[in-house]
């Protein structure tokens, strides 16, 4: 399974836009990068997935580099609510297995 | 559209003992994954099903077992509970579609303690 790399935490305040990076180097052609977003005492909950072109829906946006090594989640504004554990996870075409890492915790300060 | 149920919600269960866990997936969605998450080793996938097959499996002992029967609904095991199985579960069923990637909608967990 290609693996990621995502920083342990970061924090934003409210209102602002928050970017959280991702590193998948190993990233192979058919793989998918998927985001998944865990609030407390909940389970994961779908984010946002692309392949190769920059990705938007009504949570965030994805943006995906031109050589796919890496990837940024985009929240627009980010509010109390969005504090969680955000996981980025590469998923072949070919089976559901999400292999999650440590992810990443977002703080969000009001 | 009702979401991913899981039942039950808690359970707690003595050591040796088995246990069984129900989830029933989204209407429509035929694949079924269960993951165990616990503070020490996070988020690991333990199997999935599909079409009443199991298709994939995680790296975890024979003791864990699961099915998935016709209506896509599916039940996992574990048998002779160990301490170290008290974890939350979570199961998560997905569309399933040749050459696309969807996404996976997860339940809220059966939480298990053994004592």
């Amino acid at each position: 399974d290609a693996k990621t790399t995502q920083p342990n935490s970061m924090e934003s305040n409210e209102e602002e836009p928050v970017h959280l990076p991702c590193n998948h180097s190993t990233i192979s052609g058919t793989d998918y990068i998927h985001w998944y977003r865990q609030l407390p005492s909940q389970g994961p909950e779908y984010v946002i997935h692309g392949l190769t072109s920059n990705v938007n829906n009504r949570m965030a946006s994805l943006a995906i580099a031109e050589d796919r090594k890496s990837s940024t989640l985009i929240l627009h504004r980010a509010t109390l609510r969005d504090a969680a554990v955000y996981y980025c996870i590469l998923r072949d075409v070919g089976g559901n297995k999400l292999v999650f890492g440590a992810g990443t915790i977002l703080r969000v300060k009001s | 559209k009702a979401g991913v149920t899981q039942t039950p919600r808690y359970l707690i269960k003595t050591r040796g003992q088995q246990v069984t866990l129900s989830c029933s997936p989204i209407s429509g969605h035929r694949s079924v994954s269960w993951y165990q998450q616990t503070p020490g080793q996070g988020l690991q996938f333990l199997f999935e099903y599909f079409s009443e097959t199991q298709r994939n499996k995680g790296n975890f002992p024979g003791r864990f077992s699961g099915r998935q029967f016709s209506n896509s609904r599916s039940e996992m095991n574990v048998s002779t509970l160990e301490l170290g199985d008290s974890a939350l579960y979570l199961c998560a069923s997905s569309l399933v579609k040749t050459g696309l990637s969807y996404e996976q909608y997860f339940g809220p967990g059966t939480r298990l303690t053994v004592t």
